[in-house]
């Protein structure tokens, strides 16, 4: 069963700075997910990707699939990115099966 | 198509009441998959369907649970003899195939 563990567990910056958040996995994948977790619970599937690096509008993720090691940066960071950021993987790796979740980032952007 | 929706969002009830919740997926999206998520943790996967087969349970899954998806469409996950800890957040999800999965907003479960 995959294991996942996301670094930081709390992150608090000054609006425009560059965040980076990471994210490792135990077991080979067919992909990994980046989410956005609001207070209320609503969640938002940010990226999905398999190789390389992917990029939509101010954030980017980015994978290495040789180190099971993902991370998700947002340049130009601003208050409304405030939110937990979920890293998500197959729970056996393949894209058979659900996901199995890091415990999120909480992240703060303040003004 | 408004997206994946979640039936109630709250739902408050007694120790040792059946509760159930309801799931409508996106409309072709073929598979569906329940997670819990307790306060400050990451969500925990519960089970899946493809279409109407429920093809994994997790171990999290007891006996009080029970999940049907009968015609491939929405699904139902029910919770009987509810205990303090069933308190969480539902969540629901669906996807085509192992396309990127788009979830609810989710049914808040309060055992009292």
């Amino acid at each position: 069963k995959n294991e996942v563990e996301q670094s930081p567990q709390n992150l608090t910056a000054q609006e425009g700075e560059f965040i980076t958040i990471n994210c490792s996995y135990s077991v080979g994948i067919s992909a990994l997910h980046w989410l956005q977790q609001h207070p209320g619970g609503g969640i938002v599937s940010l990226f999905m990707l398999s190789s390389g690096k992917k990029k939509h509008g101010r954030l980017i993720a980015t994978i290495n699939i040789q180190e099971k090691h993902s991370s998700l940066h947002i340049t130009a960071s601003h208050p409304r990115d405030s939110a937990v950021y979920i890293c998500a993987v197959p729970v056996s790796g393949g894209g058979a099966d659900g996901l199995t979740f890091g415990k999120g980032t909480h992240l703060i952007i303040q003004p | 198509d408004t997206g994946v929706s979640q039936d109630p969002r709250h739902k408050i009830t007694k120790r040792g009441q059946n509760v159930t919740f309801r799931c409508d997926p996106i409309s072709e999206h073929n598979r569906l998959y329940w997670y819990r998520q307790t306060l400050g943790q990451g969500p925990e996967f519960l089970t899946y369907f493809q279409n109407e087969a429920q093809l994994e349970k997790s171990r999290l899954l007891s006996d009080r649970f029970s999940a049907e998806r009968p015609k491939g469409s929405f699904s139902t996950l029910e919770i009987q003899r509810t205990e303090q800890g069933d308190s969480a957040m539902y969540l629901c999800a669906s996807s085509f195939w192992a396309a990127e999965a788009f979830f609810g907003q989710g049914t808040r479960l309060t055992v009292v």
